[in-house]
Order: structure tokens, then C-alpha cells, then sequence
């Protein structure tokens, strides 16, 4: 999911449908990586982090999986809600510094 | 526990004034990053303070500067704005900045007329 430009890619889903957003990262030497929600008019919030060492970390409603063959990460969302509306996109670290991806816009009917 | 806060939240300037923009983050936390975000570019690094000492800084003109104090409170400036600058300035903290989870401020909208 990256994007070109000022439009977002998006995903539009029926409210209970699963959702899968995806990111690739650029830096193949990144061995940490979250996912993040910017609902509008808010900063963006933490939802689920995994480190290289790992290929799958799941929480509550999501999951996340880590391809580092093709650098690839993968968040998926079960039984989406409309609270769950907003953008998501993907940080790598290496160090101190978290490169940011652009981001996904999901869109939730109910 | 609290989260990170910014000051002000809003904020409406004019070509050529200058800006600060102040960033209190969760209580423990050490590091504090900050970032601008636009529909363009999405979110960008500006730079990281840690103790107190710039520890990294992103691809941006020397007008965009900052400052941490001893309470681990940070502050960002720009001088001599230009429209350019219009954007969400977000603050974001975290334990030790090393690979961490970062926690973001609901940032400062700036305009720039």
C-alpha cells in the first residue's frame, strides 16, 4: 500500500468482512516494525508491533505478518467495524529513526 | 497515564513570522521525536531529542530547530515561515528512542498564510 501523490490507496469494506492492508518496506536491514491508526484529527496510534525474528504476532482483532524475503508486512483486521475507519500505515526501524509508509485509508459501511 | 500532549493545537501565521511549538511527552519517557505530516509527503522526521542533546535530524532546513529541556518537555521552532510550512506537526515520545514503539501527540495544526 504504498501511495503516489496526495491520494491514499483504500479499501473499502462491508462492516464484519476481514481486512488485510499491506505495506512494503524498503530497508531489508529493519528488524522492527508497527503498524499504526491516524484517525482524522488525531495523531497516530500504536495497534501492533513485530520484530524480524518473528513471521506472525497477533492481538486482539489483528493480526500482522512479516515477509522479509520480499519485504512485505501484512496487517489483518477481523470482523471489521466502523470504528475501524481511518488510516493505517507502517513504520520499519533500524536505530532511532522510523521510516513511515504512506499509508492505506479504510473505509468501513456498516 | 498521561499521554503526550501538544501545544497549541491549532495555530494561524503569516509568510516570514516565526513558530513554537511545544510537545510534553508520556512521564518516563526520555526520547522525543518530531515529525511533519502532509497530504503530499505524508509523515516526515524532523529530528530526535534525547537527555536533552539532538541526537538525530532529518532532511530539513536549518529554519526548523528544537530544544528539549531537563523535565524531557520539548519544544520545536521555525523561523521565517513560509506557506510551505502549513502542516500537522506531530511530537511523538518513547522510553529510549532505540527501536521502541513511539507514542504520538494529536499534534499542532500549522497554517501558514
Amino acid at each position: 500500500g504504498e501511495s503516489v501523490g496526495l491520494h491514499l490507496p483504500t479499501l473499502s469494506v462491508q462492516e464484519g468482512d476481514n481486512s488485510i492492508i499491506n505495506c512494503a518496506y524498503s530497508n531489508s536491514a529493519s528488524d522492527y516494525f508497527i503498524w499504526y491508526k491516524q484517525e482524522s484529527g488525531k495523531g497516530p496510534q500504536f495497534i501492533i508491533d513485530i520484530r524480524s525474528n518473528m513471521d506472525k504476532r497477533q492481538g486482539q482483532r489483528v493480526t500482522v505478518l512479516l515477509n522479509k524475503t520480499v519485504k512485505h508486512l501484512s496487517l489483518q483486521i477481523a470482523a471489521t467495524q466502523p470504528g475501524d475507519s481511518a488510516v493505517y500505515f507502517c513504520a520499519e526501524n533500524r536505530g532511532y529513526i522510523p521510516t513511515f509508509g504512506r499509508g492505506t485509508s479504510l473505509i468501513v459501511h456498516p | 497515564k498521561a499521554g503526550v500532549t501538544q501545544t497549541p493545537r491549532y495555530l494561524i501565521k503569516t509568510r516570514g513570522q516565526q513558530v513554537t511549538l511545544s510537545c510534553s511527552p508520556i512521564s518516563g519517557h526520555r526520547s522525543v521525536s518530531w515529525y511533519q505530516q502532509t497530504p503530499g509527503q505524508g509523515l516526515q522526521f524532523l529530528f530526535e531529542y534525547f537527555s536533552e542533546t539532538q541526537r538525530n535530524k532529518g532532511n530539513f532546513p536549518g529554519r526548523f530547530s528544537g530544544r528539549q529541556f531537563s523535565n524531557s518537555r520539548s519544544e520545536m521552532n521555525v523561523s521565517t515561515l513560509e506557506l510551505g510550512d502549513s502542516a500537522l506537526y506531530l511530537c511523538a515520545s518513547s522510553k529510549t528512542g532505540y527501536e521502541e514503539t513511539q507514542y504520538f501527540g494529536p499534534g499542532t495544526r500549522l497554517l501558514v498564510l
